[in-house]
């Protein structure tokens, strides 16, 4: 079982909505990141935390604002999303920037509409 | 830049039969590198990976993968299927400092 945990698994929002997606780990991890999935494709890299500083930003849109509260979590606030954006969202941590493992999390699968 | 290939897209097995996934990767040193399989619908799983010194790494599942400098290569491979592997893996790369890079992935279907 991953310990990376993801909520929700499933999240369907409208354009003008604003919504979460929300990462915790408990493995004492100070690098997290957020990846988006399309079908059929790996992984991308969106934002890297490293120390709970923002150390990566893989030229996103504005319409996802990362946060990190504390080493543990991790949320990507999400708005005025387009249907392109439905993807899954996977969460990852390792336990420093470079040259370590990363863990994935199960994944938030979001369908805008 | 950093690359990753994967030359197989897909992959038909049947259950029983050996697997043997190939990969290959472009620097001048040797990074870290890493195998992890997608099942439908699930985050990524991390198989084995390959930091340093003996050239064939075990990892879960029944999985074993061999690195080879001269060919640049991160083979995984598997004696005999089970049709629970039947999945998408994917080959990555990492060196200190930089990001992970993966590769396309191929995806396995395992025949009964």
């Amino acid at each position: 079982d991953t310990e990376v945990t993801q909520t929700p698994k499933h999240l369907v929002m409208g354009m003008t909505n604003k919504k979460s997606l929300k990462c915790e780990q408990h493995m004492g991890h100070r690098a997290m990141y957020w990846y988006k999935q399309k079908a059929k494709k790996p992984p991308e890299l969106m934002f890297v935390y490293s120390y709970e500083k923002l150390s990566i930003n893989e030229s996103v849109p504005s319409r996802f604002s990362p946060e990190c509260p504390n080493s543990s979590l991790l949320n990507l606030h999400l708005h005025a999303l387009q249907p392109e954006d439905s993807a899954l969202y996977l969460c990852a941590s390792s336990q420093g920037q470079g040259g370590n493992t990363i863990y994935f999390g199960e994944g938030s699968w979001l369908t805008v509409v | 830049a950093q690359s990753v290939t994967q030359p197989d897209i897909h992959i038909t097995v049947s259950e029983g039969a050996s697997l043997e996934l190939r990969c290959n990767y472009s620097y001048g040193a040797t990074p870290y590198l890493f195998w992890y399989v997608q099942s439908p619908g699930q985050g990524l799983q991390l198989l084995l990976k390959y930091f340093s010194g003996d050239t064939l790494v075990q990892g879960i599942k029944g999985f074993e993968a061999e690195f080879k400098r001269s060919q640049s290569s991160f083979t995984l491979r598997k004696p005999s299927v089970h049709w629970s592997d039947a999945a998408e893996y994917f080959c990555a790369s990492r060196r200190d400092g930089q990001n992970f890079v993966f590769g396309p992935g191929t995806r396995l279907s395992v025949l009964p």
